[in-house]
């Protein structure tokens, strides 16, 4: 079973909509999550990180964490076409502390 | 369809000693890229091929790291001289295509300079 999963795979919203992406993990004893956009040809840019349970925010981007439900979204408000990426989830589990990484969501904003 | 492959899973090397981390993205895949990751720094991006040809390496720390991409089956990153630094986890991705298409990450090289 994969660690780290994603959902959905793909999203598309209007300029202007907030944007929610979810993140559910495999570890609740976890307390290293990041939120990564590949937004470009190299660019693997970090959004949020998030270290314990409650909300994170960064500009326009807010992490929520909640470990008892094995769950971390980002939410993405006022989402812009410049936006339009794929967005990672990053977990750090085990005793080695591996980051573990989603399959990412292709999130699409149209004007 | 065995995703990206990378070997070793583990190295372990001796400080000053040279160590090389293979990568098989997935067939079909013209996108190849190396990261680096650690607890610290979370993922760092090393460089970049496309179609075998190198794209972007300004992640590559100037002296001691190379890559190659000699066929588009595999490419090596190469570590000189290794330092215990450089311990990390090294991610090899591919993607299909184009830039806003999902990364198809390995399970990752764990290298260990003692």
């Amino acid at each position: 079973q994969q660690k780290v999963q994603q959902s959905p795979e793909s999203l598309t919203v209007s300029e202007g909509a907030m944007a929610s992406l979810n993140c559910t993990f495999s570890d609740g004893t976890s307390n290293n999550f990041r939120w990564y956009r590949q937004h470009s040809a190299k660019g693997l840019e970090v959004l949020v990180s998030i270290f314990s349970d409650g909300e994170k925010e960064e500009g326009r981007f807010t992490a929520h964490l909640n470990r008892a439900n094995l769950h971390v979204s980002l939410h993405i408000r006022e989402p812009q076409p410049s936006d339009s990426a794929v967005y990672l989830c990053a977990v750090s589990m085990g005793s080695n502390n591996r980051i573990f990484f989603g399959d990412g969501t292709q999130l699409v904003v149209k004007p | 369809n065995a995703g990206v492959i990378q070997t070793p899973r583990h190295k372990v090397t001796g400080k000053g000693q040279e160590a090389t981390l293979w990568c098989e993205p997935i067939s079909g895949h013209s996108a190849v890229f190396w990261y680096r990751q650690t607890i610290v720094q979370g993922l760092e991006f090393l460089t970049y091929f496309r179609n075998q040809a190198p794209i972007d390496d300004s992640g590559m720390p100037k002296e001691r790291f190379s890559a190659q991409m000699p066929n588009q089956s595999h490419s090596t990153l190469k570590i000189q001289s290794t330092q215990p630094q450089d311990s990390a986890v090294y991610l090899c991705a591919s993607r299909q295509g184009m830039a806003n298409e999902r990364l198809f990450f390995g399970h990752g090289t764990k290298l260990s300079v003692l």
